[in-house]
């Protein structure tokens, strides 16, 4: 079965520090790989996705993300964290006809 | 332009009564989906639409759950006979045939007393 690991539940960083936020799935086919992102009192949001092409995947507001085939991996990252990015941030798969979301990260960002 | 709208925002309910909550996908998107949040989980899969193809149904948790859309339009997502454990937001995406991307509405809160 498809599954999607998200190996930090709660990450605390000062402005200006870097993030690197772990992804993990377990699929064997071509996938397609979604960084989803939940501003406090907001719905769901696209920050990135990945279909083919470049492994390195440029989102809204500087993130980006890696995809590494070998280690089932797609690392999101922005090299300088902001206040407002403090947010609740899902990584999906969507194997085949539904997307299979992690646990989520809750990113809190302290000035 | 116009997302995805869903209503209501928040619903309380007792025990054992029935809810039905709606979703409006945004327009032309022919795929629709509902999902389930429970608190401090991540996003739960319970229902595909696409088209008029048969809905793909293996994410419901019980037969006390059910889902409806007419055509490329509306869905409602019923839970008859509510518990505790049914206490969540649940999520409605459309997708876009042209990008392929899922847009999510702002949830239905459900607490069930």
């Amino acid at each position: 079965a498809q599954s999607v690991s998200q190996h930090n539940h709660h990450v605390i960083l000062s402005e200006a520090a870097s993030l690197e936020l772990g992804c993990n799935y377990s699929y064997g086919g071509t996938v397609n790989l979604f960084w989803y992102v939940q501003y406090p009192g907001q719905h769901l949001q696209l920050l990135l996705k990945y279909f083919s092409g470049d492994p390195l995947v440029k989102g809204i507001k500087g993130f980006e993300a890696e995809f590494i085939k070998s280690k089932f991996s797609f690392n999101l990252r922005k090299p300088s964290v902001q206040w407002s990015d403090t947010a609740e941030y899902f990584c999906a798969v969507d194997g085949y006809n539904k997307l299979i979301f992690g646990a989520g990260t809750r990113l809190a960002v302290h000035p | 332009g116009a997302g995805v709208s869903q209503s209501p925002s928040n619903k309380v309910t007792e025990k054992g009564k029935d809810v039905e909550l709606r979703c409006d996908p945004i327009s032309g998107h022919t795929a629709l989906y509902w999902y389930r949040q429970r608190l401090g989980q991540g996003l739960e899969f319970l229902i595909y639409f696409q088209g008029n193809s048969a809905p793909d149904k293996s994410g419901l948790p019980s037969d006390r759950f059910s889902a409806e859309r007419t055509g490329e339009s509306v869905s409602t997502l019923t839970i008859q006979r509510t518990q505790q454990e049914d206490s969540a937001v649940y999520l409605c995406a459309s997708i876009s045939d042209s990008t392929d991307t899922q847009y999510f509405g702002p949830g239905t809160r459900l607490t069930v007393l």
